[in-house]
């Protein structure tokens, strides 16, 4: 399967915890990078691998991986982190890359 | 530090073509693919391809197989993706992407490039 299958619509009361997932068989083999991408934005990358942050992203953010699930985890939302969020990884050949659905996140 | 810049947005008649450049600046051009990526208005994110710069060698999505070419210039350090036979629904932001992780984590991306296909 091609395919990496997130959840819509999220939301979560400012300052608590939200956790995002995607699912999809590739997750087996591979790990799920995520992406933050706000209106008329290029997407950033918040998570990779089994649990990296690039520079600059808030430690708030983190990721994990059972399965044929990824998770993304924001702990103590701000504000700021109402967005859209995307994972994705190599597909079940390893030889194209895809993406989830996106999960948008509302911020109470 | 690296940069990404792409041409700028174009308008297209349907069964037109449109090539979209990438120039990338703060590291070396043929150390890393290209990807490219979509997103049509309101919708996610559409992974097209990649190119290797040093080999020239592609691979491509299913969907866009036969209509997607993506080529470099290593003299001048610049990807290209250019689709044909648009139609309206090619409609969207196009970007390109170095390849970072796994080679599927994208920690650097261009601005976009709007493409607007209409009659």
């Amino acid at each position: 399967s091609s395919e990496l299958t997130q959840d819509p619509v999220v939301s979560v009361a400012l300052g608590q915890t939200v956790r995002i997932t995607c699912q999809g068989d590739s997750l087996r083999n591979y790990y799920g990078s995520w992406y933050q991408q706000k209106p008329g934005q290029a997407p950033v990358v918040v998570i990779y691998g089994k649990n990296n942050r690039p520079s600059g992203i808030p430690d708030r953010f983190s990721g994990s991986s059972s399965g044929n699930t990824a998770s993304l985890t924001i702990t103590g939302a701000q504000a700021e982190d109402e967005a859209d969020y995307y994972c994705n990884s190599r597909d079940t050949s390893g030889n194209h890359v895809v993406f989830g659905g996106g999960t948008k996140v509302t911020v109470l | 530090q690296v940069h990404l810049v792409q041409s700028g947005a174009e308008v297209k008649k349907p069964g037109a073509s449109v090539k979209v450049s990438c120039k990338p600046s703060g590291y070396t051009f043929t150390g890393y693919y290209m990807h490219w990526v979509r997103q049509a208005p309101g919708q996610g994110l559409e992974w097209m391809g990649r190119i290797n710069p040093s080999s020239g060698g592609t691979n491509y999505a299913q969907k866009f197989q036969g209509r997607v070419t993506m080529t470099r210039d290593t003299s001048i350090s610049t990807a290209y993706m250019e689709l044909s036979r648009l139609k309206s629904d090619d409609t969207a932001v196009y970007y390109c992407a170095r390849g970072g992780y796994g080679d599927y984590t994208f920690e650097y991306w261009g601005q976009g490039t709007l493409v607007t296909v209409s009659s």
